[in-house]
């Protein structure tokens, strides 16, 4: 089975620093690799599809890039709204699986 | 808007059974392949299972092979979690998640969850 290893576990960050998450898989999955976002005591919500294809409605300081075994998300300017957890997740084939999470704080 | 509703969460027993519900709104259903996905207490997102549009195939992870089964019902909307024989490791809230394809995919809408514990 592929691994999805995140980087870091956890981070604090102030408003408007630049943020920079890590996704490692263990295997090449080329780009089937999505980015949610989810916040304290709620459902996740989808950032970034296909490695770096942005989902409708998610602001533009998000980004993502990478291919095969190595993916980056990136928020240009970090919003109070943006703590929470970010989880990557490979969906090369039906076994989905998800990273461990990166816990994002202010 | 597309409106996923996960129901029958509850306390159960060790060894017991459960039935979960995802009632769908706002889009084709029947168009879509659906996902469970599960999150232990202050633990991160486990994917649990994926079910094709039209249930011709379904995938489950590890854990729960040979004890939940994942179903649908196009006529009716709604998606289905059968679980058997639940453990403590089963306590989790369970998403239920459409996916963006026919088949597997990321999951672009999302539940609010329904939460599971496992208990005597």
């Amino acid at each position: 089975d592929i691994q999805m290893t995140q980087s870091p576990s956890s981070l604090s960050a102030s408003v408007g620093d630049r943020v920079t998450i890590t996704c490692r898989a263990s295997q090449g999955i080329t780009n089937y690799l999505a980015w949610y976002h989810q916040k304290p005591g709620k459902a996740p919500e989808l950032l970034i599809y296909a490695a770096s294809t942005l989902q409708s409605g998610v602001p533009s300081r998000f980004s993502g890039s990478g291919s095969g075994t190595h993916f980056t998300l990136t928020i240009s300017s970090l919003q109070p709204e943006d703590v929470g957890t970010y989880y990557c997740q490979k969906y090369n084939r039906a076994l989905i699986t998800f990273g461990g999470g990166t816990k994002v704080e202010i | 808007q597309v409106q996923l509703v996960e129901s029958g969460g509850g306390v159960v027993q060790p060894g017991r059974s459960l039935r979960l519900s995802c009632a769908a709104s706002g889009f084709t259903f029947s168009g879509y392949g659906m996902h469970w996905v599960r999150q232990a207490p202050g633990k991160g997102l486990e994917w649990v299972a994926v079910i094709w549009y039209d249930a011709s195939n379904k995938y489950y992870t590890d854990s729960v092979k040979g004890r939940f089964t994942i179903s649908r019902d196009n006529s009716k909307n709604t998606l289905y979690l059968q679980m058997n024989s639940l453990t403590a490791e089963d306590t989790a809230v369970y998403y239920c998640a459409r996916a963006s394809s026919r088949g597997y995919s990321y999951g672009d809408y999302w539940g609010q969850g329904t939460l599971v514990t496992v208990s005597s």
